[in-house]
């Protein structure tokens, strides 16, 4: 079956550690990104990425880093600069090119701190 | 730049009732509109998208908007809810020549009734 494959679903994360959250697709999309979702706040974009070897920030991304060197897969790092990481993250991907490209969204990890 | 406004965080409402999710978006350029649902602890779901052509648009689960240009609204409708469409609610926006980079609401979380 084809989609989005987030892990772990939980993570726990001690204070001054990095944590790698895991975002693979198997749809050939070129477009990934990577939203928090607070209660009551919506879902905000982190990182996004419309091909390999390249991505760019979104409206959060202070404390956060990705890479996306192979097309299926742009693994979120929360580094120890991010003060307040406890959120459901959400992996997305879409079609790169196209009029209003759907994306699709992974089952979220969610993230706390110990 | 911009933004969506969902005004109502919560709805109420009994099961067969008609039910009106309401979604206001501002930007100074054409957009792409979608309403996304979210279950809980999972990710979100393509229920429907306006692209162009018809204001009137059909989605999944009975689901319908309708696009209103002068009032800057994509109000999400459903004539009859049934338990389980109890879930969270999230219109979204893209900009027409911007790529595919949604800016979400902050949701309206539906609670259906017996």
């Amino acid at each position: 079956d084809g989609g989005i494959t987030q892990s772990p679903k939980y993570l726990f994360r001690k204070e001054g550690q990095n944590v790698t959250l895991s975002c693979e697709q198997n749809l050939n999309h070129d477009a990934m990104y990577w939203y928090r979702q607070d209660p009551g706040q919506g879902l905000r974009l982190i990182y996004y990425s419309q091909i390999v070897n390249d991505f760019q920030k979104g409206d959060i991304a202070e404390g956060y880093s990705v890479s996306r060197e192979k097309k299926e897969s742009f693994p979120l790092t929360v580094t120890s600069a991010q003060k307040n990481p406890t959120a459901f993250y959400l992996c997305a991907s879409s079609p790169r090119q196209g009029r209003g490209n759907i994306q699709y969204f992974g089952a979220g990890t969610r993230l706390s701190v110990l | 730049a911009q933004s969506v406004t969902q005004l109502d965080s919560q709805v109420p409402v009994f099961e067969e009732a008609p039910v009106e999710l309401r979604c206001n978006y501002s930007s100074s350029v054409s957009v792409y509109l979608f309403w996304y649902v979210q279950y809980p602890n999972q990710g979100l779901q393509l229920l429907l998208k306006y692209l162009s052509g018809s204001t009137l648009v059909k989605g999944i689960n009975g689901f319908e908007a309708e696009f209103n240009k002068s009032q800057t609204s994509f109000h999400l409708r459903k004539p009859s809810v049934h338990i389980s469409d109890t879930a969270e609610y999230f219109c979204a926006v893209s900009l027409t020549g911007g790529g595919n980079k949604l800016t979400f609401g902050t949701g309206t979380q539906l609670k259906v009734e017996l």
